[in-house]
C-alpha cells in the first residue's frame, strides 16, 4: 500500500511566479491535511480538506493561497505571486476518516525556495 | 487554544545512553497525543500515540504516557542508538473541540554520537 505522494519534492520558483503543490493520500484516504514547516519551526496547520470540500481553512493565509481536493486527481495547494516568506518544507497528510482518533499520515512534502 | 510545548535541541547523547525528551500541553478538550520523528530531509512518520490517560504508547523501543494531571507526554528509550538521531515532534489532536488539523511543537533535534 503506496503511502502519500507528494511532488515535486523540490520546487524552485522567482518571486512573483506561482507555485502548485500536489499531494495523493494513501489509498482509501478521503481526508487530506496541509502544513507548513518553516526554518528551525515545528508544523504549522493550514488547511484541511475532504473530496470537493475544504472543511478548515483557518490556518491558510488570507491572501495568495488556494487549496482544492476534486472529485478525481490529486489535491492541490496554490500560492500566487510567491514572495521570498513562502521558502519552507510543504506537508501533506491524510486519514481515512474523520474520527476523533485518527492518525495522520504523513508523505515527503515539497520544498519550495523562492528567489 | 491548544499548544505543545517540548524542549529545545539540540541534544546530544551518547550511544546507549537513556533519553528523556520532555513534552507538554495545553488544551480545552481531551485530546489524542502523538510522537512524530523526521528524519533527514524526510517526511514526519508516526512513532507511538495515546488516545486517553494513563495510555502508554510504545514502539521500537520509545515509550510515552499520556499523563492528564501533569499535562505531559513524555518521550523515553533506555538505550538510544545512532540510528536515533533525527528530529522528534510532540503533536496533539483535539478534534473533540472541533478543530481538525494537529498541534505541533517546535521539534527537539537529536544526536547520538557513537
Amino acid at each position: 500500500n503506496a503511502g502519500v505522494m507528494q511532488n515535486p519534492r523540490h520546487l524552485v520558483r522567482r518571486r512573483g511566479q506561482e507555485a502548485r503543490l500536489r499531494c495523493s493520500p494513501m489509498k482509501g484516504h478521503s481526508h487530506v491535511y496541509w502544513y507548513r514547516q518553516l526554518p528551525e519551526e515545528g508544523l504549522k496547520f493550514m488547511v484541511y480538506l475532504q473530496k470537493e470540500n475544504i472543511i478548515d481553512e483557518s490556518g491558510m493565509p488570507k491572501e495568495r493561497f488556494s487549496a482544492e481536493f476534486p472529485k478525481e486527481g490529486p489535491s492541490i495547494l496554490r500560492i500566487q505571486q510567491v514572495v521570498r516568506g513562502d521558502s519552507a518544507a510543504y506537508f501533506c497528510a491524510s486519514s481515512p476518516a474523520a474520527e476523533y482518533t485518527d492518525t495522520q499520515y504523513f508523505g515527503p512534502g515539497t520544498r519550495l525556495t523562492v528567489l | 487554544g491548544n499548544s505543545v510545548t517540548q524542549m529545545e535541541g539540540p541534544v546530544t547523547l551518547s550511544e546507549e545512553a537513556f533519553l528523556t525528551i520532555n513534552c507538554t500541553y495545553t488544551a480545552t478538550g481531551y485530546p489524542s497525543l502523538f510522537w512524530y520523528v523526521q528524519y533527514p530531509g524526510e517526511g514526519l512518520q508516526l512513532l507511538l500515540k495515546a488516545t486517553k490517560a494513563d495510555d502508554k504508547g510504545s514502539n521500537k523501543g520509545f515509550e510515552a504516557t499520556y499523563r492528564k494531571e501533569t499535562t505531559s507526554f513524555h518521550l523515553e528509550k533506555g538505550s538510544v542508538q545512532v540510528s536515533d538521531s533525527a528530529v522528534y515532534f510532540c503533536a496533539l489532536s483535539d478534534r473533540g473541540r472541533g478543530a481538525d488539523g494537529l498541534t505541533f511543537g517546535k521539534g527537539t533535534h537529536l544526536i547520538i554520537q557513537p
